[in-house]
C-alpha cells in the first residue's frame, strides 16, 4: 500500500466507549499530525509528531490521547467523548516540519 | 491564531465556465498551497506554490503566490463536473517548529449550477 491509510474509516461510539483511530503512512515521513474537520470549521490541527516525538499538542482535551510507536504509526485513543467532538478525524504526513502534507481519507466519528 | 481568508466560501459552475478564488492574510507566508477534498475524502494537494510571485500551473489549474507573500488565487479553467468539491488554501509561515505548521483557510465549495 502507498500513501496514508487510516483506519476505521467510519466509527460510531457511545460517550462511554473506548476506541483508537489508527493511522499509516508508507512514504518514508519523519512527521505526521491529527487533523479535526467539523462542518464549516476550519481545519484544525490537534497534534504533531516528528521522529516519534510529540512537538505540539493544540490544547486539545485528555479525552484525546495520542500515541507514535514509529514515524510510520499514529494512533488516536479516544475516551469518554462528547457529542461534539463527533467529526471527521484526519491524519496527515510530511517529510519533516517543512514540508507540505499527505493526508489520508479520514475517519469519521459519531459520538452518540 | 493566525487565520487565512479564502473567498468564496462556495460558487456555483457550469460546465465550460472559468472559476476563481483566493485567499488572503495579514501574516506573511514562505509557503502556499491549494487542495481539495472530495465528499468522504481527505484534502489531495493541488499545487504548491514557494516563491513570490511564482505562477504554477496544474492541468487546467492555476495557482499564484502573491508578491506580498500575503495572498494567493487559484484559477480553474473550462470547469468540468468532476471539478466539484471543497478547495482548501493553506498557509506556511516558516520553516521547522510550529512555524512549519500549515494554517487551512475555511474553503471554497464549488457545486455544479442547477
Amino acid at each position: 500500500e502507498t500513501g496514508v491509510t487510516q483506519t476505521p474509516r467510519h466509527l460510531v461510539m457511545g460517550m462511554t466507549n473506548k476506541k483508537s483511530l489508527k493511522c499509516e503512512q508508507h512514504l518514508g515521513h519523519n512527521a505526521m499530525y491529527w487533523y479535526k474537520q467539523s462542518a464549516k470549521k476550519p481545519l484544525e490541527l490537534m497534534f504533531v509528531y516528528s521522529l516519534e516525538e510529540r512537538v505540539e499538542n493544540n490544547s486539545v482535551p485528555s479525552r484525546f490521547s495520542p500515541e507514535c510507536p514509529n514515524s510510520s504509526h499514529l494512533f488516536l485513543h479516544l475516551h469518554t467523548l462528547q457529542p461534539e467532538d463527533s467529526a471527521l478525524y484526519l491524519c496527515a504526513s510530511s517529510q519533516d516540519l517543512r514540508g507540505w502534507y499527505t493526508f489520508g481519507s479520514g475517519t469519521r466519528l459519531t459520538v452518540v | 491564531g493566525q487565520q487565512l481568508n479564502q473567498s468564496p466560501q462556495s460558487m456555483f459552475i457550469q460546465e465550460g465556465e472559468d472559476v476563481s478564488m483566493n485567499c488572503t492574510s495579514s501574516s506573511i507566508f514562505n509557503t502556499w498551497l491549494w487542495y481539495k477534498q472530495d465528499p468522504g475524502e481527505g484534502p489531495v494537494l493541488l499545487i504548491a506554490l514557494y516563491k513570490a510571485g511564482e505562477l504554477t500551473s496544474n492541468g487546467r489549474l492555476t495557482a499564484q503566490f502573491g508578491i506580498t507573500r500575503k495572498d494567493s488565487f487559484l484559477n480553474i479553467s473550462a470547469s468540468i463536473p468532476s471539478d466539484v468539491g471543497i478547495y482548501f488554501c493553506a498557509g506556511q509561515l516558516g520553516y521547522g517548529g510550529s512555524q512549519g505548521n500549515l494554517i487551512f483557510g475555511k474553503g471554497t465549495k464549488l457545486s455544479v449550477k442547477p
